[in-house]
């Protein structure tokens, strides 16, 4: 198992660009979320999915866009970026109770995102 | 509406003292709590966690906490530190899978 990956490890955009995170699991996971870190925020939730079609918004769902076609993938869609945007990006994958997993996220390497 | 606080952005201990990082919750139900460890450059692990039964959790790396419900706190506490363990720490509430994290206690241990 490859366990949560993100693509790419770093970019570098110019304010008004669009671009997309990739999130993937190969672990059959429902629950998958969106986080960013911050210098002396912590993580913040940006958007979570329990499933394939349902999508919900977190703490800071703005600037941002999410679908969730299949249970594997769960990208995230910058439309305009923004300096403020600049920031550490956490993908999660964790499974449902009714599949009977452990209530435990399992976190993604990160990708860091430069807004000039 | 759920929060966490950590009331110590940093915090130093000397090598082989004892450690407790502090976190309270603010929420509505009965809360899912975790604490997480970040190294630095690197992602986050899970220490632990709590959703039920007994009031003090054991963790990995020797680490454990304790959940207060009157005083609606889950203290992180180690026996004696390593120099490894210096690193962030994050206390976390809600569901496990949209969590509500605390803005983090960095750690350094000095020999």
């Amino acid at each position: 198992n490859a366990g949560v990956t993100q693509t790419p490890k770093f970019q570098v955009l110019k304010t008004g660009q669009s671009m997309t995170l990739q999130c993937a699991q190969d672990m059959n996971h429902e629950y998958m979320s969106w986080y960013r870190q911050d210098p002396g925020m912590g993580l913040r939730l940006i958007h979570y999915s329990v499933g394939a079609g349902i999508t919900d918004q977190g703490e800071v769902p703005n600037g941002y866009n999410v679908s969730r076609s299949t249970t594997e993938d769960f990208p995230l869609r910058l439309l305009s970026a923004a300096p403020s945007q600049t920031s550490v990006y956490f993908c999660a994958s964790s499974y449902s109770i009714a599949s009977g997993g452990q209530e435990t996220q399992y976190f993604g390497p990160g990708t860091r995102l430069l807004v000039l | 509406a759920q929060s966490v606080t950590q009331p110590d952005i940093h915090i130093t201990v000397s090598e082989g003292a004892s450690l407790e990082l502090r976190c309270n919750y603010s929420y509505g139900a009965t809360p899912y709590l975790f604490w997480y460890v970040q190294s630095p450059g690197q992602g986050l692990q899970l220490l632990l966690k709590y959703f039920s039964g007994d009031t003090l959790v054991q963790g990995i790396k020797g680490f454990e906490a304790e959940f207060k419900r009157s005083q609606s706190s889950f203290n992180l506490r180690k026996p004696s530190v390593h120099w490894s363990d210096a690193a962030e720490y994050f206390c976390a509430v809600g569901p496990w899978y949209a969590l509500n994290f605390g803005k983090g206690t960095s750690l350094l241990v000095t020999p």
